[in-house]
């Protein structure tokens, strides 16, 4: 079956613009999660949807990024005025939790570079 | 603070040469430790989930151990097919599915 799409795969951007990435999670999956893999570095939780609950924004690193989930499916990270410091490979997964459940699907990912 | 930290940072092997990588994490009641791989250019693959010391799950060539400190990745005889990028993670105590993780392991397993 699909796994978890997201796009674009590839995004070139100037200092200052805003950037809009999707994802689309695995069809039934509750729970969605984005995170960010910087080079070297471990991969940063960013934020956290799980139906129809607030989503846990804790670690989103400023108000200049933003999520949203719409009809509890496709979600999209909008990243405000970006800086050199956003370039990254966010990563989106997907779960559908339960007791011992907690595998997560990942996406390929989309790679950002802030010229 | 809660911390997964992963060694070595790279390891080269020789095909059939077997070895292991090592996971230490710190964190207030473990709820679950994972293993993930990860090809580039593609987001991580999940591997397995130990959740208690002692606890140990096998899949081909990897075997994964778990005590209360620290997790290894044991790999044994293993292929080029076996390179890639192994990151290790803990679920964050506060009660849901966010993972800590740790910055990974790259394996390059030589013919």
């Amino acid at each position: 079956g699909a796994g978890v799409s997201q796009s674009p795969s590839n995004k070139v951007t100037e200092k200052g613009k805003d950037v809009e990435l999707r994802c689309d999670p695995i069809s039934g999956h509750t729970a969605l999660y984005w995170y960010r893999q910087s080079l070297g570095q471990g991969l940063e939780f960013l934020i956290y949807f799980q139906g129809n609950s607030a989503p846990d924004k804790s670690g989103l690193p400023s108000d200049r990024f933003s999520a949203e989930r719409t009809g509890g499916s496709v979600s999209t990270l909008t990243i405000q005025r970006t800086q050199q410091e956003d370039s990254a490979v966010y990563l989106c997964a997907s779960s559908s939790p339960g007791f011992r459940n907690e595998k997560l699907f990942f996406g390929s990912g989309t790679q950002l570079s802030v010229l | 603070e809660d911390q997964v930290t992963q060694s070595p940072e790279a390891l080269r092997l020789q095909e059939g040469e077997s070895s292991s990588l090592n996971c230490s994490y710190t964190v207030s009641g473990l709820r679950g430790l994972f293993w993930y791989r990860q090809d580039p250019g593609k987001g991580p693959e999940f591997l397995f989930t130990l959740y208690s010391a002692g606890e140990e799950k096998e899949k081909e060539r990897l075997k994964a151990t778990l005590t209360k400190k620290e997790s290894f990745l044991h790999i044994t005889a293993p292929k080029p097919e076996d390179s890639a990028t192994y990151l290790c993670a803990v679920q964050d105590p506060g009660g849901y599915n966010k993972l800590i993780f740790g910055a990974g392991t790259r394996l390059a397993v030589h013919p």
